[in-house]
C-alpha cells in the first residue's frame, strides 16, 4: 500500500522569498504523484503531477516538483511566493495499477506574509 | 457552474439523525469518490466507485453508505450520524489516464 508524509502542517514565508513543501511517499512500485492546492473555503485543484518522463514537472503558476525515485520524494518549490499563494497544499500517489485511488499526505499550509 | 457540484453546503444535524449528501458531475466521468477532510489528517478515502454497478470501501467507511444511482451522481449517507462524523465531506470525479481528480467545494457536516 502507499503512504505519503508530508512532514511540515504549516510553513510561514514572506512575500517574494522562495520556499520549499515537502513530501516523501512510501510504495513499493512504481507510482504517480500529485500536488493539489486547496484555497480558503474551496475543494481542491491540481496543481502538478508526475506520470512519467521528466523528472522535474512544472505548473502553470511558477511550482515545480522534482521526483526523486532513490529518495522516494516529490518536494513542492517556488523560488519567489506571492500573497496569492497562500494556501494548503496536499500531495498524493497513486500505484501503477491505475489512477483510481489517490492517497493524500496529511497537508501542508502555506502561509505568505507582506 | 461547477463541475462537481455537492448539496448541501453545510449542515448542522444531531446524533442519531439520517444524513444524506449528494454529488453530481457534469464531466461524464466514470469514476466517482467520497472523501473526507479533518484537520491535521488530511483528506481519507469513504467509498469510491468505478461505475454505476461498482461500489468500493475505502479506508474509512464504518458508519457511511453510498449510492451510485446514475454515472453522474453519487450520494453519501450517514445512516445515524455521531458527533465524531463531523468534518468536511468532498465528492471527487475522475478517469482516464491523467490521474487527475476533479473536486466540489465541499459539505460541511456538523453532528451535535
Amino acid at each position: 500500500a502507499q503512504s505519503v508524509t508530508q512532514l511540515d502542517s504549516q510553513v510561514p514565508v514572506f512575500e517574494e522569498a522562495p520556499v520549499e513543501l515537502r513530501c516523501n511517499y512510501s510504495s513499493s512500485v512504481s507510482v504517480y504523484l500529485f500536488w493539489y492546492v486547496q484555497y480558503p473555503n474551496q475543494g481542491l485543484q491540481l496543481l502538478l503531477k508526475y506520470l512519467s518522463g521528466s523528472t522535474l514537472v512544472e505548473s502553470i503558476n511558477g511550482f515545480e516538483a522534482e521526483f526523486n525515485k532513490s529518495q522516494t520524494s516529490f518536494h513542492l518549490r517556488k523560488p519567489s511566493v506571492h500573497i496569492s499563494d497562500t494556501a494548503e497544499y496536499f500531495c498524493a500517489v497513486s500505484g501503477d495499477t491505475g489512477f483510481q485511488k489517490l492517497v493524500f499526505g496529511t497537508g501542508t499550509r502555506l502561509l505568505v506574509s507582506p | 457552474d461547477a463541475d462537481v457540484t455537492q448539496t448541501p453546503r453545510n449542515r448542522i444535524t444531531k446524533t442519531g439523525k439520517r444524513i444524506m449528501l449528494e454529488c453530481s458531475q457534469t464531466k461524464g466521468h466514470d469514476r466517482m469518490y467520497w472523501y473526507r477532510q479533518d484537520p491535521g489528517l488530511g483528506l481519507r478515502l469513504i467509498y469510491y466507485s468505478f461505475d454505476v454497478k461498482d461500489i468500493n470501501k475505502g479506508e474509512i467507511s464504518d458508519g457511511y453508505s453510498v449510492s451510485r444511482q446514475a454515472q453522474a451522481k453519487f450520494s453519501l449517507s450517514l445512516e445515524s450520524a455521531i458527533p465524531n462524523q463531523t468534518a468536511l465531506y468532498f465528492c471527487a470525479s475522475g478517469q482516464g489516464d491523467a490521474g487527475e481528480l476533479f473536486f466540489g467545494e465541499g459539505s460541511r457536516l456538523t453532528v451535535l
